[in-house]
């Protein structure tokens, strides 16, 4: 099992709609819960982070985090043509690690 | 804004050839990260540092060396390059200090090799 799993899509939503992406992680010691999107031949850009359970909103996105099912999800609201990018999905996987574990990413496509 | 900066966009070299990428970045972080992403296969770490003259394996480390002679600037070096090195080369820092554990990442190179 990867420690950090994503579908690696494509997903296709429709222009206004609610896109969910989702990642699992197999620590349960995990703490730090990040998520970077990527557009085609840029680099991942960090756009939101999540430490505790529950929601954390910032504008149109929402991190959503559970640690009992070891998931989180991101919630793109009103998406838009330009919120098509691969998302990737980052876990600091145990205390004292210096490191980040990345997903595969799921690839967003925004239909207008 | 944390400005991470990488020396080529994009570097063509030859197999065989010894060949440096340098990673520069100005807030101060202790931490920089080298990673190489490919297509079906993520984002994987080759190198970290956590300090001056500091240095990790990440998880791909053969066929590559890092060196970090300043807080600031972080060169990885494959000695002896080969065409299974072709890929894009990504940097990033981040700050060791508290919770916080933000970490961004510079433009990239593309590697290839010939």
């Amino acid at each position: 099992q990867k420690e950090v799993e994503q579908n690696s899509g494509p997903l296709s939503v429709p222009e206004g709609a609610i896109a969910s992406l989702n990642c699992t992680y197999s620590d349960r010691g995990s703490q730090s819960f990040f998520w970077y999107r990527q557009y085609s031949g840029k680099s991942p850009e960090l756009i939101m982070f999540i430490y505790s359970n529950g929601d954390k909103e910032d504008g149109r996105f929402t991190a959503q985090l559970n640690k009992a099912s070891q998931y989180v999800s991101l919630l793109i609201r009103d998406s838009q043509p330009s919120d098509s990018a691969t998302y990737l999905c980052a876990v600091k996987v145990h205390q004292g690690a210096q490191k980040l574990v990345f997903g595969q990413g799921t690839r967003l496509t925004i239909n207008p | 804004d944390v400005k991470v900066t990488q020396s080529s966009r994009y570097l063509v070299k030859r197999t065989g050839e010894k060949v440096f990428l340098e990673c520069v970045q100005d807030m101060d972080h202790e931490n920089m990260f080298w990673y190489r992403q490919d297509p079906g296969l993520g984002l994987r770490l080759i190198y970290f540092s956590y300090d001056v003259k500091m240095k990790e394996k990440g998880d791909i480390p053969e066929g590559y060396s890092v060196s970090r002679e300043k807080k600031e600037r972080f060169s990885l070096i494959l000695e002896s390059a080969s065409t299974n090195q072709t890929s894009m080369y990504l940097c990033a820092s981040r700050t060791g200090q508290g919770a916080v554990y933000e970490q961004y990442f510079g433009p990239g190179t593309r590697l290839t090799v010939t």
